[in-house]
């Protein structure tokens, strides 16, 4: 399989409860992003990587959402202190270079905040 | 005012008929636009890419971008029933790295 892998598949947690989500890019890919997506909505971007450098957070929604990829490759988003609004299906994607190239997203994870 | 704007449908066509699915688009500097299709519980699939003016055919499918109107659009011929899904716009400015989607249109073709 040489897909975007993402786990785990489903996620279930108590409201404030901390939770950690991994996705494994295409091997040699660039660009990482992270997107979130609502129910019957598009995917939101969060936040994008070139190798281990985290050039755009500006749609990560609050202090409580933290994103690393710190070897270039595998990356990891974190929602601390988890609230009902945060349950969502959070979808990684990577390109091959630039920003601009198609991306390939995994089959991503399905959170819900009890 | 969103970035991207697709009407969320639902559209139906009967098999074999042509399924047209329009977006528009805010930024006038927006340079790269894609389609995507995404089944439920499904990730998104990429479909086409296109980034210049006109018309962009892949098969079954065929891509029309009119920068000065701001509009993309994806023509489905010979509609299949394992067409049915949502279809994603998907719109990057080459200023920034983020990538804006639309809402999807869900698309259903009637056997």
């Amino acid at each position: 399989g040489a897909g975007v892998s993402q786990s785990p598949r489903y996620k279930v947690a108590k409201r404030g409860q901390d939770v950690a989500l991994r996705c494994d890019p295409i091997s040699g890919h660039v660009s990482l992003f992270w997107y979130q997506q609502a129910l019957g909505q598009g995917p939101e971007f969060l936040t994008y990587f070139q190798n281990e450098a985290q050039l755009d957070k500006s749609g990560l929604p609050s202090d409580r959402f933290f994103a690393e990829r710190p070897e270039g490759s595998v990356s990891t988003l974190k929602i601390q202190r988890t609230q009902q609004e945060d349950s969502a299906v959070y979808l990684c994607a990577s390109s091959p270079l630039d920003s601009n190239q198609p991306q390939h997203f995994g089959d991503g994870t399905r959170l819900s905040i009890l | 005012q969103k970035e991207v704007e697709q009407n969320s449908g639902p559209l139906s066509v009967p098999e074999g008929a042509i399924a047209s699915l329009n977006c528009t688009y805010s930024d006038r500097v927006s340079q790269s636009f894609f389609w995507y299709r995404q089944y439920s519980g499904k990730s998104p699939e990429l479909i086409m890419s296109i980034y210049s003016n006109g018309d962009k055919e892949d098969g079954r499918f065929t891509a029309q971008l009119n920068k000065a109107s701001q509009y993309v659009s994806l023509l489905i011929r010979d509609s299949q029933p394992s067409d049915s899904a949502t279809y994603l716009c998907a719109v990057n400015r080459n200023t920034g790295n983020q990538f804006y989607f639309g809402t999807g249109t869900s698309l259903t073709v009637i056997p």
